[in-house]
């Protein structure tokens, strides 16, 4: 069975601080590592990593994926309350039949 | 270009009744997946399709039906709801070769 596992569950910070979210996967026939933000409703998209040790990044954010290590991490910069969400992390596996697997998601809160 | 949309917004229910949840595209995407979403569990797979026509099951499909006979169409379907079932329910869409999911805004459902 495929498995997602993001740590913390939840982080309180300040604006201005720095974070980190942690992702480690199991997902069989594994294609890709997504990251999405999730404010009140839907989930919407952040990046989508294929390669190991390559960066992808957007403004403050950024992500990195270890396929040797099968982790993935989520780096949020200079961090504003409008950060605050849920940021959920998905493995996704097979070919024709490709589906995501997510974890239960990091709460980040950001304070002023 | 309204994306995936989703009908009802909310909906109660009493133990026992059906009723069917809808989800429409209009980026022309074979794929569509129904998730559900609770409290501190991510989202979780409950079917998905491949194309007009054809269904799968995923990680929690016990109690739910679906049913896609327009492409662009996606319904998913409680024969006799369960307290269990209250939920939030996301229903995504993507391209064929693309693996990023698109969501909708989500339907919230009560079973009393």
């Amino acid at each position: 069975e495929d498995k997602v596992v993001q740590s913390p569950l939840s982080l309180v910070v300040h604006e201005g601080d720095t974070v980190t979210l942690n992702c480690s996967y199991e997902v069989t026939n594994f294609r890709s590592l997504l990251w999405y933000k999730q404010e009140k409703k839907a989930p919407t998209f952040l990046f989508m990593l294929t390669s190991s040790g390559i960066e992808k990044k957007s403004g403050r954010l950024s992500s990195i994926l270890d396929k040797k290590e099968l982790f993935s991490i989520l780096n949020i910069t200079a961090t504003q309350t409008g950060d605050s969400a849920i940021y959920l992390c998905a493995g996704g596996s097979g070919g024709s039949n490709y589906k995501l697997t997510f974890g239960k998601g990091t709460l980040l809160t950001v304070n002023p | 270009n309204a994306g995936v949309t989703q009908t009802p917004k909310f909906r109660v229910l009493k133990t026992g009744q059906s009723m069917t949840l809808l989800c429409a595209q209009d980026m022309n995407h074979e794929y569509m997946y129904w998730y559900r979403q609770d409290p501190g569990m991510g989202l979780r797979l409950i079917h998905y399709s491949v194309g007009e026509g054809t269904t799968a099951k995923g990680e929690v499909p016990d109690g739910y039906n679906v049913s896609r006979l327009k492409k662009q169409n996606f319904l998913l379907g409680l024969e006799s709801a369960a307290p269990s079932q209250t939920s939030v329910y996301f229903c995504a869409s993507r391209a064929p070769l693309l693996e990023t999911q698109y969501f909708g805004p989500g339907t919230r459902l009560l079973v009393l």
